[in-house]
């Protein structure tokens, strides 16, 4: 099955200064990272997401790259803002017919210091 | 109705119990998840209905049984769980169109098993 390693555990900025978390992923096949953001006592909400047919996406502050060569992809958050902490967690996943299951890594804590 | 929703939010339950897990979601999404997460660990996959069949089990027991009566309601039986059963149990549902394939999550349904 697919398995997702995601580094670092917890990461501290100041604001204004940007944040990058970084995946990788084992199964080849995966063509889908989506990004949720989870703050606390509250649902996983999608932030961002990226096919692998694409390299780069942006989103205003955020942006997500992906190299399918090396089975990694980061999420890039810049001009950092206290309303940006939050756990974040990557996933993967294989697209297709029927029930397809997200792996998540393990969740990023990141805290932005006023 | 853009969203998911779970009931209750909070439940407290002892060992001897029968309770039951409630999501809903008016959006038309067509598989649906449950999804067990305990404190700072990410979103653990438990049962994937699609087109209201269950499609995937992964591996929980049987104190847990799922349910689901039509295409917008999913239910998750409990009944003699154990104090680790305690954690955050989250809906989610999948919506795909063209490009787009993505998993909307529930607020949670936070339980506590004395």
């Amino acid at each position: 099955g697919e398995n997702v390693e995601q580094h670092p555990s917890t990461l501290s900025v100041q604001e204004g200064d940007s944040a990058v978390i970084k995946c990788t992923y084992s199964d080849s096949a995966s063509n889908y990272f989506p990004w949720y953001k989870q703050e606390l006592g509250k649902r996983p909400q999608l932030i961002i997401d990226i096919r692998s047919n694409v390299g780069e996406k942006k989103d205003q502050r955020i942006a997500v790259t992906l190299n399918k060569t090396a089975k990694h992809f980061s999420l890039h958050i810049t001009e950092t803002q206290p309303e940006d902490s939050a756990v974040y967690f990557c996933a993967a996943q294989l697209l297709q017919t029927g029930a397809n299951n997200l792996f998540f890594g393990t969740g990023t804590r990141l805290t932005v210091i006023p | 109705d853009t969203e998911v929703t779970q009931t209750p939010k909070h439940l407290v339950m002892g060992m001897t119990n029968k309770k039951s897990l409630k999501c809903e979601q008016h959006m038309g999404h067509r598989a649906m998840y449950w999804y067990k997460q305990k404190a700072k660990k990410p979103p653990e996959l438990m049962f994937v209905y699609s087109y209201e069949k269950l499609s995937i089990n992964e591996s929980v027991p049987s104190r847990f049984s799922p349910e689901c009566p039509n295409s917008s309601l999913l239910n998750l039986h409990l009944h003699a769980l154990q104090p680790e059963d305690s954690a955050l149990y989250l809906c989610a549902s999948r919506w795909t169109s063209g490009s787009q394939d993505t998993q909307y999550f529930g607020p949670g349904t936070r339980l506590t098993v004395l």
